[in-house]
């Protein structure tokens, strides 16, 4: 069954720096989002991703986050200068559609540590 | 303000000890309610779309029902297997985005 890849599973960073996190969607989907869930919270939205540009970004995702599809294949979430209160699970997750009856498929997540 | 509220926060039940998850929503304009299963260290696993009230959906031991303001995720018979966290999820009109609640942590023992 086609998954959701994410890379690194762990990472730690010291605060202020920045952190790429990496993922590869199912081939065929053209919808790319993120989301992520602080420990013992829900899972938030930050932000979707079609046709190359973002459609729509939560108030979470400011400035210092940035998403990109650099080739045919990765999408990618960066955080410019990491705070202690990004640490949080990432979900990267896909879609062949927005309003689809089935949902996205989720990848198994990004464990980001700030020190 | 959309809210989704998950109740129990966690739930024990015996082998065979049926029993219901509920989901309260207020959102308006609701487009679907979704209900997913998260295992530990691992990412939301689709289950179930419901979209208007009266509606059903089946999956071995899991039904989804759906009302104006709640949907309930019954679980018949569950085995320890079926332990996980279940998440509801709505999606309002005009956006992508899911709202998730906070989910219903499952432990079903022999």
């Amino acid at each position: 069954e086609p998954e959701v890849t994410q890379t690194p599973s762990h990472q730690v960073t010291q605060m202020g720096q920045e952190v790429i996190l990496r993922c590869v969607p199912i081939s065929n989907h053209l919808y790319f989002y993120w989301y992520r869930q602080i420990l013992g919270q829900k899972v938030e939205f930050l932000v979707s991703f079609y046709n190359n540009e973002i459609s729509e970004k939560s108030e979470i995702f400011d400035d210092q986050f940035s998403v990109e599809r650099p080739d045919g294949s990765n999408f990618t979430l960066k955080i410019r200068s990491t705070k202690l209160e990004d640490s949080a699970m990432y979900f990267c997750a896909s879609s062949t559609g927005p309003f689809l009856p089935y949902g996205y498929t989720f990848g198994s997540g990004t464990r980001l540590t700030v020190v | 303000e959309d809210q989704v509220t998950q109740s129990p926060e966690a739930l024990r039940l015996q082998e065979g000890e049926s029993s219901s998850l509920n989901c309260s929503y207020t959102v308006s304009g609701l487009r679907g309610l979704f209900w997913y299963r998260q295992d530990p260290g691992k990412g939301p696993e689709f289950l179930f779309t419901l979209y208007s009230a009266g509606e059903e959906k089946e999956k071995e031991r899991l039904k989804a029902t759906l009302t104006k303001k709640e949907s309930f995720l019954h679980i018949t018979a569950p085995k320890p297997e079926d332990s996980a966290t279940y998440l509801c999820a709505v999606q309002k009109d005009n956006t992508d985005k899911l709202i998730f609640g906070t989910g219903t942590r499952l432990q079903v023992f022999p």
